[in-house]
C-alpha cells in the first residue's frame, strides 16, 4: 500500500532561510506524488507534483521539489522563505481506485516564518 | 472562476442532532470527495463519487452517509453526531482520467458539536 511519511510537524525557519520539508514514500508502483499547502480554516491548495518525466519539479511561490527515487524522496524546498509562506505542508501520493485515483496524505508540517 | 464551494463554513450542532454539509462545483468534475481532518491531522478520506457510483472507504463510520443529486453537488449527512466527529470537512473533486493533476478543494467546513 502506498504511504507518505513526513518527519518533523513543526518547521521554524528565519524570513530569507531556506526552507527543506521532508517527505518519505513508500510505493510498490512507480509512484505519483504531491505537495499541497493549507493556510488556516481553508482547504488545500496544489503547490506540485510529481508524475513522470523531469525529477525536478517546481511549484507556485517559488517552491520546488526533487523526485529522488533511490531515496524515495520527496522533499519540498524554497530558497528563500517569506512570511506569507507560513502553513501547512502536506505531502502526498496517488492510489488507484476503482477508476479513478485517491490521495493519502502525510500528517503535515507546520511551518513558522520568523521576522 | 471555476471552483469548488462549501456551505456553511462553520456548523454547530448538538450530539446526536442530524447534519448536512455541502458541497457544490462548477468545475464539472465527474469525480467528488469527502475527507474529514481532525486538528493538526492529515485529511483522511471518507468516501467519493466517480458520476453516480458510490465509494466508501472501508473504515468510514456508518454515521456517515453521502449524496450526490448530479454532477455539480454532493452533500454530507452525520446521522447521529457525536463529539468525536468535530472536524474539517473538505469537499474535493477532480476529473477521473485527470486526478493526477491534482485535485481541487473548497474551503472547507468546520464542525463543531456541543
Amino acid at each position: 500500500a502506498q504511504s507518505v511519511t513526513q518527519l518533523g510537524s513543526h518547521v521554524s525557519v528565519s524570513e530569507g532561510a531556506l526552507v527543506l520539508l521532508r517527505c518519505n514514500y513508500s510505493s510498490s508502483v512507480p509512484p505519483y506524488l504531491f505537495w499541497y499547502v493549507q493556510y488556516p480554516n481553508q482547504g488545500l491548495q496544489l503547490l506540485l507534483k510529481y508524475t513522470t518525466g523531469a525529477t525536478l519539479v517546481k511549484g507556485i511561490n517559488g517552491f520546488e521539489a526533487e523526485f529522488k527515487k533511490s531515496e524515495t524522496s520527496f522533499h519540498l524546498t524554497k530558497p528563500s522563505a517569506h512570511m506569507s509562506d507560513a502553513a501547512e505542508y502536506f505531502c502526498a501520493v496517488s492510489d488507484r481506485i476503482s477508476g479513478t485515483y485517491k490521495y493519502i496524505f502525510g500528517t503535515g508540517t507546520r511551518l513558522k516564518v520568523l521576522a | 472562476d471555476a471552483m469548488v464551494i462549501q456551505n456553511p463554513r462553520y456548523q454547530v450542532t448538538q450530539f446526536g442532532k442530524p447534519v448536512t454539509l455541502s458541497c457544490s462545483q462548477t468545475l464539472n468534475h465527474n469525480v467528488m470527495y469527502w475527507y474529514q481532518q481532525k486538528s493538526s491531522q492529515a485529511p483522511k478520506l471518507l468516501f467519493h463519487y466517480y458520476d453516480k457510483d458510490f465509494n466508501n472507504e472501508a473504515d468510514t463510520p456508518d454515521n456517515f452517509q453521502s449524496r450526490r443529486p448530479n454532477t455539480s453537488f454532493c452533500f454530507l449527512d452525520i446521522r447521529s453526531p457525536g463529539l468525536g466527529d468535530a472536524a474539517m470537512y473538505l469537499c474535493a473533486t477532480s476529473r477521473a482520467l485527470e486526478t493526477l493533476r491534482g485535485q481541487y478543494f473548497g474551503p472547507g467546513t468546520r464542525l463543531t458539536v456541543t
